[in-house]
């Protein structure tokens, strides 16, 4: 079954530094990963996922996440942080072992940006 | 094209009582999944559902809690006899019939508290 990991419930940055949200998953198959932003009391939206083009994928906000299937990571950059970028970020894997397909998400890392 | 609804926004229940909590997917989607955030934690897989469909409910408590998606209206989840540890945010995504690359659309969510 597909599952997801992600290092760290907690990352604080300053502002202009680099951000780095860690993220491993397991997958039996090609997995499609996705990784989602939650600011506070709101619901999720989706920052870039992957698909099995690009290893490099490029989404909103200037964040980026680097597939490496060797290192079964796929970890969410963005090389100068601002203070809006300060919410819940959730790393996801699709799962279709039930005929369908769900999300299964990791349990979030919660970003600080300090000015 | 309005994006995925869901009402109310926060609900307030004594224990013992019901939760109905309503999801209008996106215009054109057939397919339904219900998730629950408990605090501090990430997005959990309930169900998921198609028109008059219950596709795959692994992730659902086996009592109480109940979920159904009509061929005209919105998708219900219902939480029957509402304990203190139902208290969560429950979030409705939605998908065309045949997604692409499995990408889901997310509400804004329902808050339920029991007191």
């Amino acid at each position: 079954a597909q599952s997801v990991t992600q290092l760290g419930s907690h990352v604080s940055v300053s502002e202009g530094a680099l951000v780095l949200l860690r993220c491993n998953y397991s997958s039996s198959v090609p997995p499609y990963l996705f990784w989602y932003v939650q600011y506070p009391n709101q619901g999720l939206q989706l920052l870039l996922k992957y698909t099995s083009a690009a290893t490099l994928v490029k989404g909103i906000n200037g964040f980026e996440a680097e597939f490496k299937k060797s290192e079964t990571s796929f970890h969410l950059t963005k090389p100068s942080a601002h203070m809006s970028d300060a919410a819940e970020y959730f790393c996801a894997v699709s799962d279709h072992s039930a005929g369908g397909f769900k999300t299964i998400f990791g349990a979030g890392t919660r970003l600080f940006v300090k000015a | 094209n309005a994006g995925v609804m869901q009402n109310p926004r926060h609900l307030v229940r004594r224990r013992g009582q019901e939760a109905r909590l309503r999801c209008s997917p996106m215009k054109g989607h057939s397919h339904v999944y219900w998730y629950r955030q408990l605090p501090e934690e990430g997005l959990k897989f309930m169900v998921y559902l198609q028109k008059e469909n219950i596709i795959d409910e692994s992730g659902m408590p086996k009592e109480r809690f109940s979920a159904e998606f009509p061929k005209e209206g919105p998708s219900i989840l219902r939480i029957q006899q509402v304990v203190r540890g139902d208290s969560a945010a429950y979030f409705c995504a939605s998908s065309p019939p045949r997604p692409a690359e499995d990408t889901q659309y997310f509400g804004p969510g329902t808050r339920l508290t029991v007191l």
